[in-house]
């Protein structure tokens, strides 16, 4: 089974900074298809999870350019380039490359 | 409108078992790869299991292999997770999710929470 680690756990972030949190899979998530299978996902406080990125770098539809991922290898980062007040919430990555699908532990983002 | 809602959930005592509903309206329901996510108390999300847009095609994690049993009835736009030989540590919120290609998780229902406790 594909384990992911995030780091941090937790992050406090002043509004206008930026947020950067990490995601490492312990094996490849890269398809034959040369796409990386690993999204972020964003729960927000008393709210189901919403989908912020795909395919390791994708932006979903609606979500604001302030958000990107990128990818090296099993590394995996999404930034936040100016952190705003509805950003707080739990931010998960998951690996869909096989199953049994797997997220991080989540990172939980809170404003200063 | 894509809307999943879930229904279902609720108290059960320990060895109980219980049927989750995943109504969906909006998009054309037989054409998506469905699946079951939850998170206990506190917790961070679990995937638990998966199914083929025609139902071919099963997944489950480990934890409910054998337990838990996903269904879905096409005609109805509905999606199921039925749950038996339910202990203390299926105590969570469920949810259940779209899969559109590449395996994104593209929407989410609002979830139903599930108490397991004598």
């Amino acid at each position: 089974d594909i384990v992911m680690t995030q780091s941090p756990l937790s992050l406090t972030v002043t509004p206008g900074e930026p947020a950067s949190i990490s995601c490492r899979s312990s094996q490849s998530l890269l398809y034959s298809n040369g796409y990386n299978y690993l999204g972020w996902y964003l729960q927000k406080p008393g709210q189901s999870p919403q989908l912020l990125i795909y395919l390791g770098s994708n932006r979903a539809s609606g979500v604001p350019d302030r958000f990107s991922g990128s990818e090296s290898g099993t590394d995996f980062t999404l930034k936040i380039s100016r952190v705003e007040a509805g950003d707080v919430g739990i931010y998960y990555c998951m690996q869909a490359l096989q199953t049994p699908y797997s997220f991080g532990q989540g990172t939980k983002l809170e404003i200063k | 409108e894509v809307q999943l809602v879930e229904s279902g959930g609720g108290l059960v005592q320990p060895g109980g078992s219980l049927r989750l509903s995943c109504a969906a309206s909006g998009f054309t329901f037989n054409s998506y790869e469905m699946n079951w996510v939850r998170q206990a108390p506190g917790k961070g999300l679990q995937w638990l299991s998966y199914i083929s847009d025609s139902g071919d095609t099963i997944q489950y994690a480990d934890s409910v292999k054998g337990r838990f049993t996903i269904s879905r009835d096409n005609a109805k736009n509905s999606l199921y997770l039925h749950m038996n030989s339910l202990r203390a540590e299926d105590t969570a919120v469920y949810y259940c999710a779209r899969e559109r290609g590449y395996n994104i998780f593209d929407y989410w229902g609002q979830g139903t929470p599930v108490t397991v406790s004598s």
